[in-house]
């Protein structure tokens, strides 16, 4: 079956502080790998995706994640938040050339402590 | 990059009444879009994938008679939420399909969603 794994609901960091969100993934097919973001009331924002190549992928706003296909995994960084960071972030797998769906995981609120 | 918008952004219906929530791609063309509900405080479900030309297909659980999904156009899909009621309050978020020529690379594109709230 496929699916995505947040493991962490809720997670507060000190502002300056390194961040690692935790991301596993369920998928048949090769999977293409997606790190969104949504701000109270907002749309969801695309920081980063990875299909192939290099494993490690970098974002916008200096996030990056490095897929780790031994683990399922899809972790996503940051090696020093800002307050404006807090948000909540959605770790998402969908297919990479056919209409199916993406499926996204329950996503993770984070928090910046000052 | 891609463009899609959602109109309205937020909208304040009474109980009972219908309301249409409209999702434009605005600089390409999408034979496929979809439609996602989000409560407060949890993840996106989908309720429906729209493609052009041809009826809604929804996800299990989903009511197609009464999300009712028209995909008349390669840049507009409407969802309508018919006889309203206080549950179908939600945050109602569209994304639109766009295939790239040279690479057949699938990409979707997210709507900065519509917030409806039902009295």
């Amino acid at each position: 079956a496929q699916s995505v794994t947040q493991p962490d609901i809720h997670i507060t960091v000190s502002e300056g502080a390194s961040l690692e969100l935790r991301c596993n993934y369920s998928y048949g097919a090769t999977p293409y790998l997606f790190w969104y973001v949504q701000s109270p009331g907002q749309g969801l924002q695309l920081l980063l995706k990875y299909f192939s190549g290099d494993t490690l992928v970098q974002g916008i706003k200096g996030f990056e994640a490095e897929f780790k296909r031994s683990q399922s995994s899809f972790n996503l960084r940051k090696p020093s938040v800002h307050w404006s960071d807090a948000a909540e972030y959605f770790c998402a797998v969908g297919p990479y050339s056919s209409a199916s769906k993406i499926i996204f995981g329950s996503g993770t609120r984070l928090s910046i402590r000052p | 990059g891609a463009v899609v918008s959602q109109h309205p952004s937020r909208v304040i219906c009474k109980s009972g009444t219908s309301v249409k929530i409209e999702c434009r791609s605005l600089d390409f063309q999408a034979t496929t879009m979809f439609w996602y509900r989000q409560f407060p405080k949890q993840s996106l479900m989908l309720m429906a994938t729209s493609n052009e030309g041809s009826k809604a297909t929804y996800e299990q659980g989903v009511e197609k008679d009464k999300f009712l999904i028209n995909h008349a156009s390669l840049t507009l899909s409407t969802l309508t939420v018919t006889s309203a009621h206080p549950e179908d309050s939600s945050f109602y978020i569209c994304s639109a399909r766009a295939i790239h020529p040279g690479t057949g690379r699938s990409e979707q594109y997210f709507g900065p969603g519509t917030r409806l709230t039902v009295t």
